[in-house]
């Protein structure tokens, strides 16, 4: 059964600095790995899709790695904005799309 | 990118009542639809996968008879509650995946209250 562990669960930041969130998962058999955010109530906001024959993914101030033999999954955002804030999850894909979710990374960006 | 409409957003209801929510994708068709629940500061939990034309499939500990679901078309799927209890109050998310690519994309959400 596949789990996923995300460090840290929390992160508070001042503007303007880059982070790493990390994602660590025990089935690498996967077909890919998506980073979605959730803001407070809402559904989730894909940001990037690594197909498991990739080693990385970038859009904008965001960049994924996937190492799928070690089951490890970094994002990384480059200088964090206050509208960054909100709960990062990290989803790898298994057999059947059947996705599990982490517990998530809650990022709060001070301005 | 692909758009996963849910409806309603938010529902209140009486206890022992039942309560459905909608879940369409609007410009792709989606033959595998899935269902979430999230308890607040928690994780989404997988409740079931529905596959367009047959039975869903219920993740471990999910009461098949209490979550219907229904998945008739390529594009609509639905979750009905039956015999709402409070226990049953949460947050209730659908998602559907792109067949090209295998990316997920979810609805909104539906928040559930039951008095």
């Amino acid at each position: 059964k596949q789990e996923v562990t995300q460090i840290p669960a929390a992160l508070s930041v001042p503007e303007g600095e880059n982070l790493v969130l990390n994602c660590s998962f025990t089935d690498s058999a996967i077909y890919n790995l998506q980073w979605f955010r959730q803001d407070p109530g809402k559904g989730l906001t894909s940001l990037l899709l690594i197909q498991s024959s990739q080693r990385e993914q970038t859009s904008g101030r965001l960049n994924a790695s996937l190492d799928k033999s070690s089951g490890r999954s970094t994002l990384y955002i480059a200088a964090s904005q206050p509208g960054d804030s909100a709960t990062y999850l990290c989803a790898p894909n298994t057999g059947g799309f059947k996705t599990i979710f982490g517990a998530g990374t809650r990022l709060f960006v001070k301005a | 990118g692909a758009v996963v409409s849910q409806h309603p957003s938010w529902v209140i209801c009486k206890s022992g009542t039942s309560v459905k929510i909608e879940c369409r994708s609007l410009d792709f068709q989606a033959t595998t639809m899935f269902w979430y629940r999230q308890f607040p500061k928690q994780s989404l939990m997988l409740m079931a996968t529905s596959n367009e034309g047959s039975k869903a499939t219920y993740e471990q500990g999910v009461e098949k008879d209490k979550f219907l679901i229904n998945h008739a078309s390529l594009t609509l799927s639905t979750l009905t509650v039956t015999s709402a209890h409070p226990e049953d109050s949460s947050f209730y998310i659908c998602s559907a995946n792109s067949r090209e690519t295998g990316e997920l994309f979810f609805g909104e959400g539906s928040r559930l209250t039951v008095l």
